[in-house]
């Protein structure tokens, strides 16, 4: 079975701190790996995907196989950072396109 | 464009009532998907279509909940009768395709209160 583990709850960071939410997963096939976000009042939204390799927002994460994680990180936090973070997985067996989200952590970023 | 739109945002019943959810997928994604989020939890995917079937449907609880997606397109998710535990918000989202590299689109949700 797969599991996504976002072990925060709750990350509070000053501006312009740098940010790291956590992301641990398990899975035993190759996994394809996701964060979304979701502002206040607006909809969940993909923020970046692991195939890509973009930065998007400033943020990156990389996937780390032989730790099983994929953290999000920012150098610099800015407020419009604030919001709630899914880290996401999807299986890629042939047949099995399940997508898996972690509990969120929620990022507040403090002027 | 709309995006994926869902109705109602809000619905409030008494248990055991029965209701409704609509979605209303982005024009030309073939995969349409419901998912449950509790309070502090993420979603948790209910059911998966690909066109008109229901691909994926082993964590939708059958005895009370069932869903539809007539002519591939928009999808109703019912629960009857409603229970305590039913309380949640219930997300549609849609994508272009299933697989590798394929992103969702979620609607805005639908946030019932069963009292």
């Amino acid at each position: 079975a797969q599991r996504v583990t976002q072990p925060e709850k709750l990350l509070s960071v000053f501006k312009g701190a740098p940010v790291e939410l956590k992301c641990n997963y398990s899975y035993s096939g190759s996994p394809e790996l996701f964060w979304y976000v979701q502002y206040s009042r607006q909809r969940l939204q993909l923020l970046l995907r692991h195939i890509s390799r973009e930065s998007i927002k400033g943020f990156t994460a990389d996937l780390n196989k032989g730790e099983t994680s994929f953290h999000l990180k920012k150098p610099f936090a800015q407020e419009e950072d604030s919001a709630m973070y899914y880290c996401a997985l999807r299986s890629a067996g042939a047949g099995s396109y399940q997508l898996t989200f972690g509990k969120g952590t929620k990022l507040s970023v403090i002027p | 464009e709309a995006g994926v739109v869902q109705s109602p945002r809000y619905k409030i019943i008494e248990k055991k009532q029965p209701v409704a959810f609509w979605c209303n997928p982005i024009s030309g994604h073939n995969t349409l998907y419901w998912y449950l989020q509790n309070l502090g939890q993420g979603p948790e995917l209910l059911i998966r279509y690909e066109n008109e079937e229901a691909v994926d449907d082993s964590q939708l609880p059958k005895d009370r909940f069932s869903a539809e997606r007539l002519k591939g397109v928009d999808s109703t998710l019912k629960i009857q009768p409603a229970e305590l535990g039913d309380s949640a918000v219930y997300l549609c989202a849609s994508s272009l395709v299933a697989f590798r590299g394929g992103e969702l689109f979620f609607g805005e949700g639908s946030r019932l209160t069963v009292l």
